[in-house]
């Protein structure tokens, strides 16, 4: 059964550090893995994709790395802003796309000013 | 292109009442998902439709959970009866990887409280 398990659980950061956040999940024949954005009482939101053949995507100040053998993804946040507090959650899709996502419990980021 | 739509936003009920949330996908996306996500965790997959027909409804509680996707567009989710620890968000995802497209949309929720 696959396990997809997020470190730290919660972090707090002063604005403009540098952070990543760590996702390990238990099955390495995963199809995709997918990073979230949830704001409070929001739905989510998707930040990046990578497909089980790519190392790694980029957007803007976010780099998403993925080790598909050792069953590891990272997300590296780069000059941490205040409005990057949110909880980020992880999230692998197993098999085929199309199938449902299995996700972390997330990692709760607070960016002081 | 408009989001995934989800409605109502919040809902307060007693314990054994029902309750149905509704949502609407992305336009032309195939696939539909209900996710339940209690307060700390990551959602959890209720149950997965591929047009109106349904693919995955292994964590789904059939014994007080149902859903359907008519003519294959938007869906319903009930509860009947509701109870305590059925309080969570429900969020509803679309996604179309037979157009190529893989990532998943997320709609903005809907928060139930069981009381």
């Amino acid at each position: 059964k696959q396990e997809v398990t997020q470190i730290p659980a919660a972090l707090s950061v002063p604005e403009g550090e540098n952070l990543v956040l760590n996702c390990s999940f238990t099955d390495s024949a995963i199809y995709n893995l997918q990073w979230f954005r949830q704001d409070p009482g929001k739905g989510l939101t998707s930040l990046l994709l990578i497909q089980s053949s790519q190392r790694e995507q980029t957007s803007g100040r976010l780099n998403a790395s993925l080790d598909k053998s050792s069953g590891r993804s990272t997300l590296y946040i780069a000059a941490s802003q205040p409005g990057d507090s949110a909880t980020y959650l992880c999230a692998v899709n197993l098999g085929q796309a199309g199938t449902a996502l299995i996700f972390g419990k997330g990692t709760t980021l607070s960016v002081s000013s | 292109e408009a989001g995934v739509a989800q409605s109502p936003r919040y809902k307060i009920i007693e314990k054994r009442q029902s309750v149905a949330f509704w949502c609407n996908p992305i336009s032309g996306h195939a696939t539909l998902y209900w996710y339940q996500q209690i307060l700390g965790q990551g959602p959890k997959l209720l149950i997965q439709f591929q047009n109106n027909g349904v693919v995955d409804d292994s964590q789904l509680p059939k014994d007080r959970f149902s859903a359907e996707r008519l003519k294959g567009v938007d869906s319903t989710l009930k509860i009947q009866p509701a109870k305590l620890e059925d309080s969570a968000v429900y969020l509803c995802a679309s996604s179309s990887p037979d157009r190529g497209e893989y990532g998943y949309t997320f709609g903005s929720g809907t928060r139930l409280t069981v009381v």
